[in-house]
């Protein structure tokens, strides 16, 4: 079975600055996807950014990027110029091309300092 | 934009009582899906469906049952509801490519006494 891991449960960032948080997986298949979700405070989740494990170009989008390293299973999201409103919980997922099982792992908050 | 409306914001039920959780989306989605939302355990996968009438446990479906009687129309059941089953319920829906996001409704914060 998949596992989906984030061993930080909470980071803190300076505004202006750049995280980074961590992910890690395990699977025995090969062709899978990986998205990176943010639930900002009582509200409503959405997507921050998705990779297919067959492409070796990390995805970017706007100021989120991510290091995908599928040797590793290490998928980790970079925050760069943090804002106020990137505080949230962020959740990696998981989906198998299989079975379409899209698994999430624990979160971890973001807090931004001003 | 996609609509994914979960019936209730705020559910207070009895131990015992059979709780039904409806989630409704407005995008044609083929795959629909429940997790519950637990601090220190991110979301976990109930049940979910690919398709109407189909059905596919998740990593914790003990204790819960689904219907998919319409493409929009995903139910969680709790046959017999117990304080264990408190938490946040999130419904989630998306086309069949397995590179299709998901899309999340407001989630259901479920009390059982």
């Amino acid at each position: 079975a998949q596992t989906v891991t984030q061993s930080q449960p909470e980071m803190s960032v300076q505004e202006a600055e750049t995280v980074t948080l961590s992910c890690t997986y395990d699977t025995s298949e090969s062709d899978y996807y990986l998205f990176w979700y943010k639930q900002p405070p009582s509200r409503q989740m959405i997507l921050v950014i998705r990779q297919e494990a067959y492409k070796q170009q990390n995805a970017t989008e706007n100021r989120f990027s991510v290091n995908f390293q599928k040797a590793a299973k290490s998928f980790s999201l970079k925050i760069s110029d943090s804002q106020l409103g990137d505080a949230a919980m962020y959740f990696c997922a998981y989906r198998s091309s299989n079975t379409g099982k899209l698994i999430f792992g624990q979160g971890t908050t973001l807090q931004v300092k001003p | 934009d996609v609509k994914v409306t979960q019936s209730s914001r705020y559910l207070v039920k009895r131990t015992g009582e059979k709780v039904f959780l409806e989630c409704v989306q407005d995008m044609d989605h083929e795959n629909m899906f429940w997790y519950r939302q637990d601090p220190g355990l991110g979301l976990r996968l109930i049940y979910f469906s690919y398709d109407v009438k189909m059905k596919e446990k998740g990593d914790i479906p003990e204790g819960y049952s689904v219907s998919r009687e319409k493409k929009e129309r995903f139910s969680l059941i709790l046959e017999s509801a117990s304080t264990n089953q408190t938490s946040m319920y999130l419904c989630a829906s998306s086309f069949g490519q397995n590179n299709s996001p998901l899309h999340f409704g407001n989630g259901t914060r479920l009390t059982v006494t």
